[in-house]
């Protein structure tokens, strides 16, 4: 069965420095998203990418964060200065419609720790 | 702003009980409301998904409710097994404004063998 994957696993950084998370989407789902969950609390809502361009994005995801597709494939979440506050775990999802009508397909996430 | 509620955060129950898991949100202006599943260490896996015109789904020995005007769902589980152990998280995908999953905090369950 087709699974959305993401590298890498764990990710350790210091304060201030880039991170590029990575996620392969399901190869034919056109909707992809970010979600984070810092440890104890809630799934939010990061950001999600349609058409190659942001179709919806919380107020978490602001000038530090971006995404891109790149090629066919992967589909990348960038935070460009690392803060302490940014450790979590970052998920990326996909699904074949915006999401109102079919549920979004999770990976299995990149646990995120910024010392 | 959509804010979704799962009481009690643990439960524990033992083997072979059904059992109900509850969630709550504030705002019925909603497209979908899924149940998933998320086992320590991994991602989401969704459970099933109940349209906002639809009152309830069923997979297996797992069946969910919706009461839009009232804003609650209810994920009943049968029989229940050691392998059902899990965090069961509840999400709403909102419309206008709301227009993506809005999630609780999740029902970490543990059934007893």
């Amino acid at each position: 069965e087709p699974e959305v994957t993401q590298t890498p696993s764990h990710q350790v950084t210091q304060m201030g420095q880039e991170v590029i998370l990575r996620c392969v989407p399901i190869s034919n789902h056109l909707y992809f998203y970010w979600y984070r969950q810092i440890l104890g609390q809630k799934v939010e809502f990061l950001v999600s990418f349609y058409n190659n361009e942001i179709s919806e994005k919380s107020e978490i995801f602001d000038d530090q964060f971006s995404v891109e597709r790149p090629d066919g494939s992967n589909f990348t979440l960038k935070i460009r200065s690392t803060k302490l506050e940014d450790s979590a775990m970052y998920f990326c999802a996909s699904g074949t419609s915006g999401g109102a009508w079919e549920t979004q397909y999770f990976g299995p996430g990149t646990r995120l720790l910024v010392l | 702003k959509q804010e979704v509620t799962q009481i009690p955060a643990a439960l524990s129950v033992p083997e072979g009980e059904n059992l109900v898991l509850n969630c709550s949100f504030t705002d019925s202006a909603i497209y979908n409301l899924q149940w998933f599943r998320q086992d320590p260490g991994k991602g989401l896996t969704s459970l099933l998904l109940i349209q906002s015109s639809q009152r309830e789904q069923t997979s297996g020995r797992l069946n969910a409710s919706l009461d839009k005007s009232s804003g609650r769902s209810t994920l009943y589980i049968a029989a229940s097994q050691p392998g059902d152990s899990a965090t069961y998280l509840c999400a709403v995908w909102g419309t206008g404004a709301n227009s993506k999953l809005t999630f609780g905090k999740g029902i970490t369950l543990s059934v007893r063998p």
